[in-house]
């Protein structure tokens, strides 16, 4: 399985909810991480955990907490957003020993009204 | 901190012309060297890889990229173009001081007509 799978496939919020994005894979990685993708621009990393631990965080707003309750699962707690969040939010992951290629998921499109 | 450059924005080709993407990086040290492509509400795919050993690597669908490492250039080519390939394609890198991170160049939006 060289999957990674990303829920919801979009989500449209106001700017006063509470929203959660989920990653999964089965690889075997024990590296995650989280980007946000704006329209025709390249992925911008917001997050790395290593085993399970955040090792970076780009200096995201705290509005944005991500979360790594296990080995094959990544989430992505949502609140107070503002309308310039919507974007495309996407999951990868990577073997940690020696680096390799990372696999990215689908992508969840958020919305924020 | 390392910086990806990809210089065609936008590339406009008809079926069967040849492909050429650039992928310039600023880094000096050793770098391992990806291109990912994304089709129309599709996910990041990757398309070939470098990390060490012959500086030309073949990947899927007919692609292929030479590393140079005195010009800091990984590009991308194709002999043959089709429809299939219209997509958006990014040049990321790797430094040996970056961890895991993966650096992105701006992305070329490649279009071919039938």
């Amino acid at each position: 399985d060289t999957e990674v799978t990303q829920t919801p496939k979009h989500l449209v919020m106001g700017m006063t909810n509470k929203k959660s994005l989920k990653c999964e894979q089965h690889m075997g990685h024990r590296a995650m991480y989280w980007y946000k993708q704006k329209a025709k621009k390249p992925p911008e990393l917001m997050f790395v955990y290593s085993y399970e631990k955040l090792s970076i965080n780009e200096s995201v707003p705290s509005r944005f907490s991500p979360e790594c309750p296990n080995s094959s699962l990544l989430n992505l707690h949502l609140h107070a957003l503002q309308p310039e969040d919507s974007a495309l939010y996407l999951c990868a992951s990577s073997q940690e020993r020696g680096y390799n290629e990372q696999f990215f998921g689908p992508g969840t499109r958020l919305t924020v009204l | 901190a390392q910086s990806v450059s990809q210089h065609n924005h936008h590339v406009i080709l008809s079926e069967a012309a040849s492909l050429e993407l650039g992928c310039n990086y600023s880094y000096g040290g050793t770098v391992n060297l990806f291109w990912y492509v994304q089709y129309p509400g599709q996910h990041l795919q990757l398309l070939l890889k470098y990390f060490s050993g012959d500086p030309l690597v073949k990947g899927i669908k007919g692609f292929e990229a030479e590393f140079i490492k005195s010009k800091f250039s990984f590009n991308l080519r194709k002999p043959s173009v089709q429809w299939s390939d219209t997509a958006e394609y990014f040049c990321a890198v790797n430094a040996d001081n970056a961890g895991n991170m993966l650096t992105f160049g701006g992305g070329t939006r490649l279009m071919v007509k039938p």
